[in-house]
Parts: structure tokens; C-alpha cells; sequence
């Protein structure tokens, strides 16, 4: 069975840009999370999404954004770049939320900002 | 909210055993989870333990969990130069999905 997959895994932007990401989970998976990766914060919850809704939303301001899609595939947005939106964001996906439910993570997308 | 401690390095030979320690804040914890990453790549999921439990052991690995304390522990037997990466701990509770992770312990197997 394929794993978690994300493109692109590398990408340039200069601030003021915006970014989208995409996460393919798990065939059978309907539960993507999303996660930042940076060396001082460490690895952040940004948000989880579930049969095409938002379940859960991490500390993140209004420039972040998630979409789900009825194939459970999803993509974050990062709207007017910051320099310190620089970080691995990770996807990991699951059968289904809540507790017990084991999340598979893909390889990540590293974003510089320049 | 919820925290989750760990050493940040952690230094041995290689054939001996690695112990990583984390502590975690929240009593509600129902699972814990140890992840692997790689230089450049995502995250691994090695092992998982149900809090009910106090031991988990998966070949080479063996997970201790003192509810009391909110301590765990990951011990990699015969630790090999392969087994050079960042651990993470994490935990997952009170009915939430995401997991809240420790900072990373950076183990390094010196030959």
C-alpha cells in the first residue's frame, strides 16, 4: 500500500507570495492533519480535516488555510508569506479521528522564504 | 495545555542499548507514540503504547510507561549506526487527535 504522499517537496517563495501544498493520505484514509516543522517551535498542529470538514484548527493566524476533497486529499494554503512561515510541513493521515487512530506521516514539503 | 519533555541529545556506542526519556503533562494521555525522522525526511511511526499498559516490546524496542510519573521511555537494544536520527515522543488524549510532540532527542550511534 502507497504511503503518505506530498508535492512538491521543495519550494521557493519570497514573502508577500502565497503557497499551496497538497497531501495524498493512505488509500482507505479519511483523516489528513497537517503540521509545521521549524528548529525553535518544533513540530506544531496546524489543522485536521475529516469527510471534507475542519475538525480541529491549531494556533495559527487566518493566513493558514485547509481545504479537504470528497477523495479525502488536501491542501493547505499560506497566503502573504512570511519569512518565518520557512519550516517542513508535514501531512499525516489516519483511518479516522480520534484516539487510538494511528497517523502516518508523508515525507514533507520544505518552504523557503526568501 | 498539555507538554511534552525530552532530552535533546542523547550520545552512544554502538552495540549498546539507548535509553530516551520523555514526561508529558497531560494526565488524560490515552496514547503515546515514539517517531523516527530521518535527516530530510518525514516522520516514522516506530511504536505506540495504550496507557492502560505499563510495558510494550517490539523486537529491538522496548517501551516502559509510568503513569504515575508521566514518564516514558524508548530502549533500543544493540543500537546500531542505523539508528541515528531525531525521537519523538508524542501524546495524544481527552478525545483529540492531534498530537502534541516533544522537541526531538537527537540520537547519534558512534561506531
Amino acid at each position: 500500500k502507497a504511503g503518505v504522499t506530498q508535492t512538491p517537496r521543495y519550494l521557493i517563495k519570497t514573502r508577500g507570495q502565497q503557497v499551496t501544498l497538497s497531501c495524498s493520505p493512505i488509500s482507505g484514509h479519511r483523516s489528513v492533519s497537517w503540521y509545521q516543522q521549524t528548529p525553535g517551535q518544533g513540530l506544531q498542529f496546524l489543522f485536521e480535516y475529516f469527510s471534507e470538514t475542519q475538525r480541529n484548527k491549531g494556533n495559527f493566524p487566518g493566513r493558514f488555510s485547509g481545504r479537504q476533497f470528497s477523495n479525502s486529499r488536501s491542501e493547505m494554503n499560506v497566503s502573504t508569506l512570511e519569512l518565518g512561515d520557512s519550516a517542513l510541513y508535514l501531512c499525516a493521515s489516519s483511518r479516522a479521528p480520534g484516539m487510538g487512530e494511528t497517523q502516518y506521516f508523508g515525507p514533507g514539503t520544505r518552504l523557503l522564504v526568501l | 495545555g498539555e507538554d511534552v519533555e525530552q532530552s535533546l541529545f542523547l550520545s552512544v556506542r554502538e552495540g549498546d542499548s539507548s535509553v530516551i526519556n520523555c514526561t508529558y503533562t497531560d494526565s488524560s494521555s490515552t496514547y503515546l507514540y515514539w517517531y523516527k525522522q530521518e535527516p530530510g525526511a518525514g516522520l516514522q511511526l516506530l511504536t505506540y503504547i495504550f496507557s492502560n499498559m505499563d510495558m510494550k516490546q517490539d523486537q529491538r524496542l522496548t517501551v516502559l510507561l509510568n503513569k504515575k510519573d508521566k514518564h516514558l521511555s524508548l530502549r533500543i537494544a544493540d543500537t546500531q549506526t542505523g539508528d541515528s536520527a531525531i525521537y519523538f515522543c508524542a501524546e495524544s488524549g481527552s478525545g483529540n487527535t492531534p498530537l502534541v510532540f516533544g522537541k526531538g532527542t537527537r540520537l547519534s550511534v558512534i561506531a
